[in-house]
């Protein structure tokens, strides 16, 4: 199975800092049809998780713009800039290329 | 708008057999490269993947879980299904049905907590 690796474990944040969350997958997460099936879930406290980007850096509809997905191959980042109260969870990654699709173990946004 | 909303029996006994509802608006299971998955994550632990079933009824499972899921659709009905067997204390867990529309699950119910107890 692949295992996606997300650091840090709990990210520690000032309202209006930066934050990055690092997730690196055991092995390349491109499809044969070229596309690469890379995922970022939030689930704030109480709630199902909620799509925030697709095919590593593509923003679901509704999603601001301060979150922002890149990488590729094994080794994703998913930066939130001027992190507002809204954006306190915690964070999954998702690889949809291989089978059994898999999560991260997440990372914890959360304030200082 | 697309909706999903899982239903279960809340609890049950070790060995005894979990089944799940998932009803769902707003899309239809019919429609191509449409999917409905479960996931499911325990106390305070992270997210699991179980299975996907696919609008041409291909199916996926977590192979983890060794051969005790079922997944099933009713499309007339705008429903999906889980079967779990065996269940165990392990097995305790809120359970998420999603709409994946190809690429992404967009769209995800708000969950039935599953409790197996004796």
């Amino acid at each position: 199975d692949v295992v996606l690796t997300q650091t840090p474990v709990a990210q520690p944040v000032t309202l209006g800092d930066q934050a990055s969350i690092s997730c690196r997958s055991s092995q390349s997460l491109v499809h044969s049809n070229g596309n690469t099936y890379l995922e970022w879930y939030l689930q704030k406290p109480g709630q199902s998780p909620q799509l925030l980007i697709y095919k590593v850096s593509n923003r679901f509809s509704g999603v601001p713009d301060r979150f922002i997905g890149s990488g590729s191959g094994s080794d994703f980042t998913l930066k939130i800039s001027r992190v507002e109260p809204e954006d306190l969870g915690v964070y999954y990654c998702f690889q949809a290329t291989h089978d059994p699709n898999t999560f991260g173990a997440g990372t914890k946004l959360e304030l200082k | 708008q697309v909706t999903l909303k899982e239903s279960g029996p809340g609890i049950l006994q070790p060995s005894q057999t979990l089944s799940l509802t998932c009803s769902f608006s707003g899309f239809s299971l019919s429609t191509y490269g449409m999917c409905v998955g479960w996931i499911r994550q325990s106390s305070g632990k992270g997210l699991e993947w179980l299975a996907n079933i696919w609008w041409n009824d291909d199916k996926y499972y977590n192979p983890s879980l060794k051969n005790r899921l079922t997944i099933s659709k009713d499309t007339s009905n705008n429903q999906a299904f889980l079967k779990i067997t065996n269940m165990d204390t392990a097995d305790t867990a809120t359970y998420y049905c999603a709409r994946r529309a190809y690429t992404y699950y967009g769209f995800w119910g708000q969950g039935v907590m599953v409790t197996v107890s004796s």
